[in-house]
């Protein structure tokens, strides 16, 4: 079956960075983009950005740009989202998702980052 | 940016009720339009891509509908399960953007 094992919660100071792992299994990880969204406390969904698992293109929100690096490794099908100059307003629960031509279909638990001095 | 306006922010229904959101696009997506559950303290599911495909289990009672600028979700026969939060999303073009949320509760 399809899943996809994110990395536990992380703590960082301002200034700092983070880098979140999202292991995958049960399909073949080539086929697919990696997805990032997060959501801020009591907040709702916000897009981070996409991967291409196949060449490693890229997109990512506007907001991020810059201070964000997604990749993967295929060999370990993994993903991993990096987030450099960390804010406070960077503080929430950050998903990984499998997506293909219909937009996201199965999700990671999800990865609590809080950053606070 | 396309911008995605869920309404109503909030609903209120019984046990059994037939209920409908509606998500409307700041301009024409065609198809590309996928709902989204969340529960509390949990990850998103997804339900329906393609503005009326049912995702892989999702039961019959959700549906969904509209093509272009509005689209509509509905969920039949309400059971407790069902009480969460929903989201759209279009992914007609990047950056992809998702409504606010409409948050359904038991009345």
């Amino acid at each position: 079956q399809v899943q996809l094992v994110q990395s536990g919660a992380e703590v960082k100071k301002p200034g700092a960075s983070v880098r979140v792992s999202c292991k995958t299994s049960g399909y073949t990880f080539i086929n697919y983009y990696i997805t990032w969204v997060r959501q801020a406390p009591g907040q709702g969904l916000e897009w981070v950005g996409q991967i291409s698992a196949y060449n490693g293109n890229t997109d990512y929100a506007q907001k991020l740009q810059g201070r964000v690096t997604m990749t993967t490794d295929t060999p370990t099908t993994t993903a991993y989202m990096e987030v450099r100059s960390l804010r406070s307003d960077d503080t929430a629960v950050y998903y990984c998702a499998r997506e293909a031509q219909g937009g996201p279909d199965y999700w990671g638990q999800g990865t609590l980052v809080t950053v606070s001095s | 940016d396309i911008q995605m306006t869920q309404s109503p922010s909030s609903l209120s229904a019984s046990v059994g009720d037939r209920v409908t959101i509606t998500c409307r696009a700041s301009q024409g997506i065609s198809n590309f339009l996928a709902w989204f559950q969340q529960k509390p303290g949990k990850a998103p599911k997804s339900l329906i891509y393609a503005a009326s495909s049912l995702q892989s289990g999702v039961p019959s009672k959700f549906s969904g509908s509209g093509s272009g600028t509005e689209f509509t979700l509905t969920i039949s026969s309400l059971q407790p399960e069902d009480f969460a939060t929903y989201f759209c999303q279009q992914y007609n073009s990047h950056p992809r953007t998702f409504g606010q949320g409409t948050k359904l509760e038991i009345k």
